[in-house]
C-alpha cells in the first residue's frame, strides 16, 4: 500500500509570493491534516479535513489555508509568504479522526522562504 | 491548551544499553498518548500508543508507560542499536487528528 504521498519535496519561493502544496493520502484514509514543523516551534498543527470538510484548525493566521477534494486528495495554501514560513510543511492521513487515531505522515514539503 | 515537554537535550548511550526518554505535560490528561520516530528530513513514523487506563504497552524491544497520576510518559528502547538513533516525539490526542507534540528528544546510540 502507498503511503502519504507529498509534492514538491522541495522548493524555494520569495517573500510576498503565494505557494501550493499537494497531499495524496493514503489509499482509503478520508482524514488529511497539515502540521507546520520548525526548528524553534516543533510541530504544530495547521487544519484537518474530512470528507472535504475542514473540521479543525490550528492558530495560524489567514494566509494559511486548504482544501480537500472528493477523492481525498488535499492542497494546502499559502499566500504573501513570510520569512517566517519557511518550514517543512507535513500532510498526514487517518482512516478517521477519532480519540486514539493512529495518523499517518508523508515526507514533507521543504519551504525555504528568501 | 496542552503543553507537552521532552527532554531537548539530545540521549547519548552505548549500543546494547536501555534508552529512557520522558514526556511531561501540562493541563489536562489526555485518552491516549503516541510515540512516534523521526529520522533527519523525514516525517515523523508511528511507534506505539498507550490509553490512559493502560499504565504499560510493549511491542518488540520498546516499552511506554503512561502515568495520569504524574502526567508523564517514559518511552523505553531495550537493547538499543546504532539503527535506533533519531529523533523521538510524544504527541497528545486533539479533537479531530489535532495532535499537540513534544519537541522531541534526540538519541544517539553509538556503537
Amino acid at each position: 500500500k502507498a503511503g502519504v504521498t507529498q509534492t514538491p519535496r522541495y522548493l524555494i519561493k520569495t517573500r510576498g509570493q503565494q505557494v501550493t502544496l499537494s497531499c495524496s493520502p493514503i489509499s482509503g484514509h478520508r482524514s488529511v491534516s497539515w502540521y507546520q514543523q520548525t526548528p524553534g516551534q516543533g510541530l504544530q498543527f495547521l487544519f484537518e479535513y474530512f470528507s472535504e470538510t475542514q473540521r479543525n484548525k490550528g492558530n495560524f493566521p489567514g494566509r494559511f489555508s486548504g482544501r480537500q477534494f472528493s477523492n481525498s486528495r488535499s492542497e494546502m495554501n499559502v499566500s504573501t509568504l513570510e520569512l517566517g514560513d519557511s518550514a517543512l510543511y507535513l500532510c498526514a492521513s487517518s482512516l478517521s479522526s477519532g480519540l486514539g487515531n493512529t495518523i499517518y505522515f508523508g515526507e514533507g514539503s521543504w519551504l525555504t522562504v528568501v | 491548551s496542552q503543553k507537552i515537554e521532552q527532554n531537548s537535550e539530545a540521549l547519548n548511550i552505548q549500543e546494547g544499553k536501555t534508552a529512557t526518554l520522558t514526556c511531561n505535560y501540562t493541563n489536562y490528561s489526555p485518552a491516549y498518548l503516541q510515540w512516534y520516530r523521526q529520522d533527519p528530513g523525514r516525517g515523523p513514523v508511528f511507534l506505539l500508543l498507550i490509553r490512559e487506563n493502560e499504565k504499560e504497552k510493549r511491542k518488540e524491544r520498546l516499552k511506554v508507560t503512561f502515568d495520569t497520576t504524574l502526567k508523564q510518559s517514559l518511552f523505553h528502547i531495550t537493547a538499543s542499536q546504532p539503527a535506533d538513533s533519531a529523533t523521538y516525539l510524544c504527541a497528545l490526542d486533539g479533537n479531530f487528528n489535532k495532535f499537540y507534540f513534544g519537541s522531541g528528544t534526540k538519541l544517539n546510540v553509538k556503537p
